[in-house]
């Protein structure tokens, strides 16, 4: 069945340091893929997603490419900031009737100043 | 700008007490789920509607029922909660027009412990 696996955490940063979160996914057919992030305390966001390869998503900063040769959405900053420190989940959704996301298992940023 | 309201935000049950997760958009959208939260596990989803009176389980609906009588609205009730059941509830929802792209709102969450 479909799945993701993203680099587990928590990842613990500098401010303006360069991120990289790792998303790979196995499905069949053509999924869409999403960045969803959750600050403490809240809901998830929405950051960014892709719907078909070598689509770029970008978001405050952010950035994934949907990489069908390599099955990844890897999530990419080149500076990030205390305000990042969150909570962040790769997703794939494949449609149809259903329109159910499949999540991993969430990677925890820290950024400290 | 309500999107997608969840109440309660917090909830203590003991265990064999029912209760109802309330979920509402004010989008139009036709779909609409439920999910938990536990940790190491990312978002599981438990059931989801794809219109008013359509109703389908997703991977983990044991212990939970809902309905869909109106477009706006999606309840969760526990039957008789267990301590398995404490989690944190997420209702979401996105239009349904066929493709895989569609952006699901999610609401801010119902944290539920169950003692």
């Amino acid at each position: 069945g479909n799945s993701v696996t993203q680099m587990e955490g928590p990842v613990t940063l500098s401010e303006e340091a360069f991120l990289t979160i790792n998303c790979t996914y196995t499905a069949t057919g053509y999924p869409s893929l999403f960045w969803y992030v959750q600050y403490p305390g809240e809901g998830l966001q929405l950051l960014l997603k892709a719907t078909k390869a070598d689509d770029k998503g970008s978001n405050k900063g952010f950035e994934a490419t949907y990489r069908k040769e390599t099955t990844s959405f890897h999530l990419e900053k080149g500076s990030v900031q205390v305000s990042d420190s969150a909570v962040y989940f790769c997703a794939l959704s494949d449609g149809g009737a259903t329109n159910k996301l499949i999540f991993g298992t969430g990677t925890l940023l820290a950024v400290q100043p | 700008n309500a999107g997608v309201t969840q109440t309660p935000k917090f909830q203590v049950l003991k265990t064999g007490q029912s209760m109802t997760l309330q979920c509402a958009q004010d989008m139009n959208h036709e779909y609409m789920s439920w999910y938990r939260q536990d940790p190491g596990m990312g978002l599981r989803l438990i059931h989801y509607s794809v219109g008013a009176g359509i109703t389908d389980q997703g991977e983990v609906p044991n212990g939970y029922n809902v309905s869909r009588s109106t477009t706006e609205d999606f309840p969760l009730r526990l039957l008789s909660a267990a301590p398995s059941q404490t989690s944190v509830y997420f209702c979401a929802s996105s239009e349904l027009d066929g493709g895989a792209g569609n952006t699901i709102y999610f609401g801010e969450g119902s944290w539920l412990t169950v003692v």
